[in-house]
């Protein structure tokens, strides 16, 4: 089955650390995106990629980065840059980037020890 | 700059009806609404593409009035299984940026 498969689940950092979240699709799927959910709050973008090798910042890109050397992958690292890490993410995928609808995986709750 | 929803929630009851509304101060190529239910990945309902178009998914439809840069989400005959988070997705420039969502409770 086509789908999107995030890793871990649960991802836990300690301070001063980076920490990568995996996000792959076996749809074809052209555009990839990572998302931050905060609790009771909306999704805001991260990162997105239209193209391999070519990304672009999105709302909150500080402390964030991304790479997308296939394009079935798309990892994540939060630097320790970013201060407030703790929140669920949540990697999504779409055929093209603004008209078509968006796949998303099951999301990575990472928390700071 | 995100679109803005309202209302933040809704409570209702089993067979009422209900209206989210989402706006935007960015011109936007489309629309897009999603469901999210509590612990997991929100999932597709409908994109509107064009000024005024109206979509529907089950007892759950959309309009879209682009001069005014805003689309509704109407939940008619509400059941059960509507509870959730619904987010209003904006795309323009090809990046997609959601509402800051709208909690629905519905009860028996």
């Amino acid at each position: 089955d086509g789908g999107i498969t995030q890793s871990p689940k649960y991802l836990f950092r300690k301070e001063g650390q980076n920490v990568t979240l995996s996000c792959e699709q076996n749809l074809n799927h052209d555009a990839m995106y990572w998302y931050r959910q905060d609790p009771g709050q909306g999704l805001r973008l991260i990162y997105y990629s239209q193209i391999v090798n070519d990304f672009q910042k999105g709302d909150i890109a500080e402390g964030y980065s991304v790479s997308r050397e296939k394009k079935e992958s798309f990892p994540l690292t939060v630097t320790s840059a970013q201060k407030n890490p703790t929140a669920f993410y949540l990697c999504a995928s779409s055929i093209v980037a603004d008209t078509s609808k968006l796949f998303f995986g099951s999301g990575t709750q990472l928390s700071v020890l | 700059q995100q679109p803005v929803q309202s209302p933040q929630a809704v409570i209702l009851r089993e067979g009422e009806d209900a209206v989210i509304n989402c706006s935007s101060s960015k011109a936007l190529y489309s629309v897009h609404w999603y469901r999210q239910k509590h612990g997991e990945a929100p999932v597709f309902l409908m994109i509107l593409l064009k000024g005024g178009e109206q979509k529907g998914h089950d007892k759950i439809s959309a309009s879209f009035n682009e001069k005014k840069q805003q689309s509704s989400l109407y939940l008619t005959a509400s059941q059960l299984s509507y509870s959730g988070t619904y987010f209003c997705g904006g795309a323009a420039g090809n990046k997609l940026t959601f509402g800051g969502g709208t909690r629905v409770l519905v009860k028996p």
